[in-house]
């Protein structure tokens, strides 16, 4: 089945302990984007990669890092979390810049 | 003021009504525009993908782009519960690549 997964589906973490939220797609993609949804604000983009060893930052990268060593992997770090990125996350992927993306099921993450 | 506007809701209506849902936006260069669905602890999934202006029909639902007035258009005929979720407009230009530019969904209940 083609699908984007992401690990943990749920995670409550405190300030500043480092955490990673993996992202995996067996489609084949290309693009891969991590995106943060909050109330009123919609999904904002976090980072991009249009391929492997090519990543970008997108509206609100700040306090985030990525890595994309193998197309099908997109892990999202946080190196030093604070309470404002309690959020809801999304890793998608698609083919090509126009293309469908194609969204994970989200990570709910919440720091105290 | 956002780039993509979009009231947040929620509209209910009777089963079998017209959903009638919209986003207005800023940026002229936007040229792909894309209405997401969202069940509630799932992810978006893509609805309808139009490129530029116009109208486009799939099955239950039509979508309208109105470039001069920066407006777009998400129809949903005969509503059923199953119809219940919130609904994002979504868009891209040449530029962004992949980016979307998301607005704040809508959130929409089909009453039986």
């Amino acid at each position: 089945e083609a699908q984007v997964t992401q690990n943990p589906r749920y995670l409550i973490t405190v300030t500043g302990k480092k955490l990673t939220v993996t992202c995996s797609q067996n489609m084949n993609h290309e693009y891969m984007s991590w995106y943060r949804q909050d109330p009123g604000l919609g999904l904002r983009q976090i980072y991009y990669s249009m391929n492997v060893e090519v990543t970008d930052k997108g509206d609100v990268p700040e306090g985030y890092k990525v890595s994309r060593k193998e197309k099908r992997n997109f892990p999202l770090i946080l190196e030093s979390p604070s309470p404002n990125q309690t959020s809801l996350y999304f890793c998608a992927s698609s083919y090509g810049g126009y293309n469908e993306q194609f969204f994970g099921p989200g990570t709910r993450l919440t720091v105290l | 003021q956002k780039e993509v506007e979009q009231d947040p809701g929620p509209l209910s209506v009777p089963e079998g009504a017209i959903v009638s849902l919209n986003c207005t936006y800023s940026n002229s260069a936007f040229q792909y525009f894309m209405w997401y669905r969202q069940y509630s602890r799932k992810g978006p999934e893509l609805l309808m993908y139009t490129y530029s202006s116009g109208n486009k029909e799939d099955g239950r639902f039509t979508a309208q782009v109105d470039k001069s007035s920066k407006y777009i258009s998400l129809f949903i005929r005969d509503s059923q519960p199953s119809d219940s979720a919130t609904y994002l407009c979504a868009m891209s230009d040449e530029a962004a690549g992949n980016k979307l530019t998301f607005g704040g969904g809508t959130r929409v209940l089909v009453k039986p």
